[in-house]
């Protein structure tokens, strides 16, 4: 009855491939997110959508696109994985994108070798 | 234990001694905050939140202090558990723009 799953947990991988990450939320909530936390542990915000559409799109590379099928799951895509990729990726879901609390998946090792 | 000043990135406590860790937030117009607890290998976990029309606000064992004046968010643990050995966020957003800003973390060991 996990609340925001992520697949895979940990993900290792060659330079230039590309990979996906799942997500789902069985909150029932409207918005969910995508934040990428680097090796000293600063969390950054990367997308969010908001009952499928996209609410935020920070200043990410264009090799990065979210995919929200549903509310319910937002999947990412990443061509071309580059060694700066590497880093620790976690979803997040919240009841609304409007000053509520953001639940956190369990995050995703990626290390891009 | 208390992390004095704007940030430190580490804080020591004996086990039953009361934690403070603070954070200076950065934008002076965000209007919600709420501190995260991270564990290893897991995501961060809602601890408390506070509204800027409040200065206080207490959970279970936590207090979250808010100074709009100077921009400082403080969380104070009562009675610190090993089980509180963990990173803590405080995060920063505008209501009406939820782009939920995180701090640089506060990691947490508590001594037996």
């Amino acid at each position: 009855d996990t609340a925001v799953s992520q697949t895979p947990k940990y993900l290792v991988t060659q330079m230039g491939n590309d990979k996906s990450i799942k997500c789902e939320q069985n909150l029932g909530h409207d918005t969910m997110y995508w934040y990428k936390q680097d090796s000293k542990k600063f969390l950054k915000i990367m997308f969010s959508y908001n009952n499928k559409e996209l609410i935020i799109n920070e200043t990410v590379p264009n090799r990065f696109s979210p995919k929200s099928p549903d509310k319910a799951h937002l999947n990412l895509h990443i061509n071309s994985l580059e060694l700066g990729d590497s880093a620790v990726y976690f979803c997040a879901s919240s009841l609304t994108y409007q000053g509520t609390e953001a639940f956190f998946g369990q995050g995703t090792r990626l290390t891009v070798v | 234990g208390e992390s004095v000043g704007l940030h430190l990135p580490t804080l020591s406590v004996q086990e039953g001694d009361n934690s403070i860790i603070n954070c200076a937030y950065s934008n002076s117009a965000s209007d919600y905050f709420i501190w995260y607890k991270q564990e290893s290998g897991k995501g961060p976990q809602f601890i408390i939140d506070i509204r800027s029309n409040m200065d206080k606000r207490q959970g279970q064992r936590v207090t979250v202090l808010l100074n709009k004046t100077v921009k400082h968010l403080s969380l104070q643990i009562a009675a610190t558990q090993p089980g509180d050995s963990a990173v803590y966020f405080c995060a920063e957003t505008l209501r009406a723009d939820y782009k939920l800003s995180f701090g640089a973390g506060t990691t947490v060991t508590v001594r037996a």
